[in-house]
């Protein structure tokens, strides 16, 4: 059973850094074609791709973005990692954790999602 | 970046109606487009990709249809449970992948 759950801080500064941690089980990200990503979605709009982390450390990133994000993984505590810099109240949205499904880019299981709000 | 459309915004449909959902590409995805549901307060579930597989555990009243950039999601009979917003998503233009607006289906 695929699992996975997004952890951090609910409240950010504008010009601060955002850790996100996503925490999953059920698959490991040492096994071949295994990929997670990241994707959020300000309050009553649509999804926005962030990121994403290959078994094999391939990282992809969206290109609007690409500046400010790094995603790292912890295959020993099965864990994924994105930091977004300079943080914008424009970046206040929910942060989606996910399994990819194989190497293609679409995402069969999610986390539950954290709030991150962006204010002074 | 490619960018997806999806119209129409809202679709007011009665339980027991067909509901067709569009989805249009400014560039061909091949058939590397995936479908989602959403519900208010959770995540996106998947229900489709590869344009027309149905992903595990979908009711076979979802179907999806289309290749290049015209893409179309049908559901033959709406349940209770199907209100909610859809949203397509290409994975063919690799780095930037790209979710549409989303189609909300709400009742009539």
């Amino acid at each position: 059973q695929i699992t996975l759950k997004e952890s951090g801080p609910t409240l950010v500064k504008p010009t601060q850094t955002l850790t996100l941690t996503c925490t999953f089980s059920g698959f490991s990200l040492s096994t071949s074609g295994v990929g997670v990503g990241w994707i959020r979605q300000p309050p009553g709009k649509a999804l926005e791709w962030l990121a994403l982390i290959y078994w094999n450390d391939d990282k992809r990133y969206s290109p609007s973005l690409k500046s400010r994000l790094t995603i790292t993984k912890d295959t020993s505590k099965n864990q994924v990692v994105l930091t977004m810099t300079n943080m914008d109240p424009v970046d206040t949205a929910t942060y989606y954790c996910a399994h990819d499904y194989g190497d293609y880019g679409f995402f069969d299981y999610w986390g539950q999602g954290t709030l991150v709000t962006v204010s002074s | 970046e490619i960018v997806m459309t999806q119209s129409p915004a809202t679709l007011s449909v009665s339980p027991g109606e067909r509901a067709t959902l569009s989805c249009r590409a400014s560039q061909s995805v091949s058939s590397n487009l995936a479908w989602y549901q959403q519900k208010p307060g959770q995540a996106p579930r998947l229900l489709i990709y590869g344009a027309s597989t149905r992903a595990t555990g979908i009711p076979a009243r979802f179907s999806g249809s289309g290749s290049g950039t015209e893409f179309t999601l049908t559901i033959s009979s709406l349940q209770s449970e199907d209100f909610a917003v859809y949203y397509c998503q290409q994975y063919n233009n690799w780095p930037a992948l790209t979710f549409g607006g989303g189609t909300k289906v709400e009742i009539k």
